[in-house]
C-alpha cells in the first residue's frame, strides 16, 4: 500500500528565501512521485513529476526536488521563493500497477512574506 | 489547447437527493480520475474510467458510481446525499499507459 507523509501543515518564508516543503512516502513497490500546486479556487496544477531515472527532478516556476530513496523522501525546494508562490502544495504517490491512482498528501500551506 | 472541464462549477443541494457531476477530459484523453477533497479528510481517490471500463476503485461506498462515454467525457454520479458528502470533486485526465494527471478546475457541491 501507498501513502504520503508531508510534514507541516503550514510553512511560512519571506520572499526571497528558500522554499523547503517535506514528504515522506511509503510504497510496497517502486513509486511515482509527484509534486502538485493549488491555488484558491482552482484545480490542482503538476509542479514535477519522478518516475525512473535521474534523481534530482526540475519543475516548472523554478521548484525541484529529490528523490532519496534511503530516506524514502521526495522534499520540494526553491532557491529562493516569491509572492505568487503563495498556495497549497501536495505530494502524491502512486505505482506502476495503478499509476493513475493516486495517493495525496495533507497538503502544505506556504505563506510568503514581504 | 482546452484543459480539463467540469461542470457545475458550484452545486447546492438537500440531504437525500442525488446529483451529476461531468467532466469533459483534454481532446486525446482517454483516462478520467475523479478525487473527493474535503478539509477533514484530504484528497482522496474515487475511481478511474478507461475506455468506458472502470479500471481502479477507491474505499468509497456504493453511493458514488461513475461510468465514461464512447467519447471519453466522464460523469460521476451521488445517490442519497448525506452532509459529509460536501467537497470538491476533482476530475484528472491523462493519455493512455500515462500517470500524468492534468485536473479540472473542480465541482464544489455543498449539502445541506
Amino acid at each position: 500500500a501507498q501513502s504520503v507523509t508531508q510534514l507541516g501543515s503550514h510553512v511560512s518564508v519571506s520572499e526571497g528565501a528558500l522554499v523547503l516543503l517535506r514528504c515522506n512516502y511509503s510504497s510496497s513497490v517502486p513509486p511515482y512521485l509527484f509534486w502538485y500546486v493549488q491555488y484558491p479556487n482552482q484545480g490542482l496544477q503538476l509542479l514535477l513529476k519522478y518516475t525512473t531515472g535521474a534523481t534530482l527532478v526540475k519543475g516548472i516556476n523554478g521548484f525541484e526536488a529529490e528523490f532519496k530513496k534511503s530516506e524514502t523522501s521526495f522534499h520540494l525546494t526553491k532557491p529562493s521563493a516569491h509572492m505568487s508562490d503563495a498556495a497549497e502544495y501536495f505530494c502524491a504517490v502512486s505505482d506502476g500497477n495503478n499509476f493513475n491512482k493516486f495517493y495525496f498528501g495533507s497538503g502544505t500551506k506556504l505563506n510568503v512574506k514581504p | 489547447k482546452a484543459g480539463v472541464t467540469q461542470t457545475p462549477r458550484y452545486l447546492i443541494k438537500t440531504r437525500g437527493q442525488q446529483v451529476t457531476l461531468s467532466c469533459s477530459p483534454i481532446s486525446g484523453h482517454r483516462s478520467v480520475s475523479w478525487y473527493q477533497q474535503t478539509p477533514g479528510q484530504g484528497l482522496q481517490f474515487l475511481f478511474e474510467y478507461f475506455s468506458e471500463t472502470q479500471r481502479n476503485k477507491g474505499n468509497f461506498p456504493g453511493r458514488f458510481s461513475g461510468r465514461q462515454f464512447s467519447n471519453s467525457r466522464s460523469e460521476m454520479n451521488v445517490s442519497t446525499l448525506e452532509l459529509g458528502d460536501s467537497a470538491l470533486y476533482l476530475c484528472a485526465s491523462s493519455f493512455y499507459m500515462s500517470n500524468e494527471q492534468f485536473f479540472g478546475p473542480g465541482t464544489r457541491l455543498t449539502v445541506l
